[in-house]
């Protein structure tokens, strides 16, 4: 079946160590997401990829960073975690085939733990 | 102003009665709504999405919304509740930008008792 896949699904890292998160996509959609999730609240939108254009939210602070290498594939660096970024991270796509009316789908998430 | 807003931080049902999940928006641009569930330690699952046409949309899991334009609202619906539907369901908005971003309700909990 064609989905959303996130590796992993829970990761530990230390406060200050650096850490990638990885989604992968067999939708072939142009368009991928990433959002951060705290204590079942609303989701917030990161970033966003459109194809090879990176579009940034305007609050989204400079310690994440994102790639995009092909279609398939869009990773979330965290290049300083701090505790306050221990949270759920969704990656999801769509196809930007009408904006505004696409539906997203979602990948299960990682849960990133920071000590 | 919100875009989305739903009103019930938690609805409490029980087992076969029906369950609504409210959500309601404001009335500037278009109304592209979009209802997601999202279980324990799982991303958000799609349920159904209002863009035009028929006020009743219906959605996987036998839920359904209806669009009322006077009440500016599109609440979740399903006439009977299971205690699998207990889970944290979120109303959304589709905004006319860069991206097709989602402005997300703060969500509501739904617990179905056995």
């Amino acid at each position: 079946d064609a989905m959303v896949i996130q590796n992993p699904r829970y990761q530990v890292t230390q406060f200050g160590k650096p850490v990638t998160l990885s989604c992968s996509q067999t939708l072939n959609h142009n368009v991928m997401y990433w959002y951060q999730q705290k204590s079942s609240q609303a989701p917030k939108l990161l970033f966003h990829y459109y194809d090879k254009d990176f579009n940034n939210e305007a609050d989204t602070p400079d310690n994440f960073q994102s790639r995009r290498p092909n279609t398939s594939f869009c990773f979330l660096d965290i290049r300083s975690p701090g505790l306050g970024d221990a949270a759920m991270y969704l990656c999801a796509t769509s196809t930007r085939e009408s904006m505004s009316t696409d539906t997203q789908y979602f990948g299960p998430g990682t849960r990133l733990t920071v000590l | 102003a919100q875009s989305v807003a739903q009103p019930e931080d938690q609805v409490n049902v029980a087992e076969g009665n029906p369950l609504t999940v409210k959500c309601t928006y404001s009335v500037s641009g278009n109304p592209y709504l979009f209802w997601y569930v999202q279980y324990p330690n799982r991303g958000l699952q799609f349920l159904l999405k209002y863009i035009t046409g028929d006020n009743l949309v219906k959605g996987s899991y036998g839920f359904e919304a209806e669009f009322n334009k006077s009440q500016t609202s599109f609440h979740l619906k399903k006439p009977s509740a299971l205690v699998s539907d207990s889970a944290l369901y979120f109303c959304a908005r589709g905004i006319k930008a860069a991206g097709n971003k989602l402005t997300f309700g703060g969500g509501t909990r739904v617990l179905v008792k056995p």
